[in-house]
């Protein structure tokens, strides 16, 4: 069965800082991608960056990046050089290659203080 | 921005309504799925839509229902509506399978709903 499990219910982080926002997975397909949104108050679920499991290089977009270690199963985003605008909720999810759902997981407040 | 809008923003229903909610998906993807989003939780999938035809669905009871139109948009229609179904209602638009559906799932703002 598909499972995201994120570990960290909230998260304060000082601004300019890095962080790293926590995911694991659980898939017996050996063909998925894997998701990082970033969902601000106004609830509008923004896609950050995509990870497909064939992928041999970490995935960057900008500030962000995607620490994909496929043994341990793990997703974790990292945000380079944090910024007050950074504060939301966050979430992974996943997608298999043999399915139409995406899977999120139970989301991270991060909160990035001055 | 997405280009993948919802409407309406906000609503309130009473409880044993019905309602629907709208998504024009963004240009170029014919894939519309559809989640719900309760408070403080991750969201979860209801259904998607293909080519007009639902194309997978999540446990949601039959009184969720949707349409695609020829256009990609799309509808979803609760019935008989609960308390409990009060939540963010999230539409994701996608292209089909085999042309970069892997790697494409882009959301609307969303649509509150509140069930009083």
């Amino acid at each position: 069965a598909q499972k995201i499990t994120q570990t960290q219910p909230g998260m304060f982080v000082q601004e300019k800082e890095a962080v790293t926002l926590d995911c694991t997975y659980d898939t017996s397909d050996p063909s998925y991608g894997l998701f990082w949104y970033k969902q601000p108050s106004s609830g509008e679920m923004i896609f950050l960056i995509y990870q497909g499991s064939y992928d041999q290089q970490n995935a960057t977009e900008g500030r962000y990046s995607l620490n994909f270690q496929k043994a341990r199963k793990s997703a974790n985003l990292v945000i380079s050089a944090s910024q007050l605008g950074d504060s939301a909720m966050y979430f992974c999810a996943m997608r298999e290659r043999r399915d139409d759902k995406i899977i999120f997981g139970k989301g991270t407040r991060l909160h990035i203080l001055p | 921005e997405t280009g993948v809008t919802q409407s309406p923003t906000h609503l309130i229903k009473t409880r044993g309504q019905q309602v629907t909610l709208r998504c024009s998906s963004q240009s170029g993807h014919n894939t519309v799925s559809w989640y719900q989003q309760a408070l403080g939780q991750g969201p979860q999938f209801i259904f998607q839509y293909y080519r007009e035809e639902e194309n997978g669905r999540g446990n949601f009871p039959p009184r969720f229902s949707g349409l695609q139109f020829p256009n990609y948009s799309s509808e979803l229609n609760v019935n008989a509506l609960e308390l409990d179904d009060s939540a963010l209602y999230l539409c994701a638009s996608s292209p089909a399978r085999g042309q970069g559906a892997d790697t494409e799932a882009f959301f609307g703002q969303g649509t509150r709903l509140t069930v009083v």
